[in-house]
């Protein structure tokens, strides 16, 4: 079975500062796939960037990146030089490759304050 | 702005009614997910399909719940006999491979 956990329910941070999130997965799998979505105020959903596990070097996505540490199960998100727009609730998902549902864990709410 | 498009936005029910809901999914996307998000923003995967193939769902023993994405006709989520325990946003996404997913705006089911 896959699980997706994220421990931090809230972060709030100044703006056009550096934010991490934290997200740490289950899978039985030996190859996977991650993901970070975000979820606006409207509730709209938007993707935002994916590391496939068998890829070493981390993932980058515009002004958002990924901290991968596979020994650790874990995947963080990394967005620099945060905007106001940023405040979202952030989730972190996971397909294992012989398994064609997505998991998503219970989301970071992220709030940007000027 | 979504490409993947979510019929009705919002739906009110009274319980015991039969709650539709519709989506169709972005262009040459072959593989379609409908997931239910509660109050808390969870996200519950209720099933997806690749075509008109069933992928993977849950267990709908309950019957209450039937799905279907016809060939050239958009995809359905059906509740039969809607309880307040349903009311929740039904997440309509579609994907080239699988993987990465493309949401709709959803479509908000409140069970009175």
């Amino acid at each position: 079975a896959q699980k997706v956990t994220q421990t931090q329910t809230s972060i709030s941070v100044m703006e056009k500062t550096t934010v991490t999130m934290d997200c740490v997965y289950e899978t039985r799998d030996s190859s996977y796939f991650l993901f970070w979505y975000k979820q606006t105020a409207s509730g709209e959903i938007v993707f935002l960037i994916r590391q496939d596990s068998y890829k070493k070097e981390n993932a980058t996505e515009g002004h958002y990146s990924l901290n991968f540490q596979k020994p650790k199960s874990s995947i963080g998100l990394i967005i620099t030089a945060t905007q106001i727009e940023d405040s979202a609730v952030y989730f972190c998902a996971m397909r294992g490759y012989g398994n064609e549902k997505i998991t998503f864990g219970a989301g970071t709410k992220l709030t940007i304050k000027p | 702005n979504s490409k993947v498009i979510q019929t009705p936005r919002y739906l009110v029910k009274g319980q015991g009614q039969k709650a539709k809901m519709r989506c169709i999914p972005e262009k040459g996307h072959p593989v379609v997910f409908w997931y239910q998000q509660n109050k808390n923003n969870e996200f519950k995967f209720l099933i997806n399909f690749q075509n008109q193939e069933v992928l993977q769902q849950i267990d709908m023993t309950e019957k209450r719940f039937s799905a279907e994405c016809p060939s050239n006709s958009p995809c359905s989520l059906e509740i039969q006999s809607s309880e307040a325990g349903d009311s929740a946003l039904y997440l309509c996404a579609s994907s080239l491979s699988g993987n990465t997913l493309y949401f709709g705006e959803g479509s908000r089911l409140i069970v009175v």
